[in-house]
């Protein structure tokens, strides 16, 4: 399994403004992900954090938008840009571990980020 | 583009009452997998399936893979209201991760 830290956990924003949200894992993964779930919906693939490379975004997510970085192979953010009231949803980081003597991919998540967009 | 379907979206069930969830997918997966999600929580992987007829159980649930039907379902076994939470269902095709609509289960004591 992992271990991954979301920050922050919750914000409550204005309109026009932007939030970065860090995401730490506690130990070095290859494929890294943001998510993004609206009240009361399921989880929607914003884009593919990769090391040393642009992110890989899903259709209907934009990089100035949703600007992306991945420094190492630990570590992420995610930055919501000119947030909207629209804009308000949990944000999570997930990372695919290996598991098993198979090899298997298993999904894990962080806590998640609330943000509130006033 | 893979689409994943559940439903039902919405389950409210008596306690000790057996019920089952489906998961849809629309083409070709590596694997299926299980969450679980509590209100204000993250999410909790369950069961991961890794080829057809793959069969899991973990206490009063239990999941199955048909990847000819493109379909897995969750059996949930004489229900308790520790089982109250999110549902969803995953599918990965190369390296995405791909989440159905979720279900919301209630458990009625």
């Amino acid at each position: 399994s992992a271990v991954i830290s979301q920050k922050p956990s919750r914000d409550i924003c204005q309109r026009g403004t932007s939030l970065t949200i860090q995401c730490q894992v506690d130990s070095q993964v290859t494929m890294m992900f943001w998510y993004r779930q609206q009240p009361g919906q399921s989880l929607t693939l914003i884009a593919t954090a990769n090391q040393g490379s642009e992110a890989t975004y899903e259709s209907g997510f934009v990089i100035d938008k949703f600007p992306i970085s991945r420094p190492n192979l630990t570590f992420s953010t995610l930055t919501v840009s000119n947030m909207s009231p629209e804009d308000s949803s949990i944000y999570l980081c997930s990372v695919e571990v290996t598991t098993g003597g198979s090899g298997t991919g298993e999904l894990f998540f962080g806590e998640g980020s609330r943000l509130t967009v006033l | 583009e893979l689409k994943v379907e559940q439903n039902p979206l919405f389950l409210s069930m008596q306690e000790g009452k057996n019920y089952t969830i489906y998961c849809n997918y629309s083409t070709t997966s590596d694997r299926l997998y299980w969450y679980r999600q509590d209100p204000g929580k993250s999410l909790e992987s369950l069961f991961v399936l890794l080829s057809n007829g793959a069969v899991k159980q973990e206490g009063r649930l239990m999941a199955s893979l048909d990847t000819k039907a493109r379909l897995s379902t969750l059996h949930i076994t004489a229900a308790v209201h520790d089982l109250s939470a999110t549902y969803f269902c995953a599918a990965r095709r190369t390296y995405k991760y791909i989440f159905g609509t979720g279900t919301r289960l209630k458990v009625l004591a």
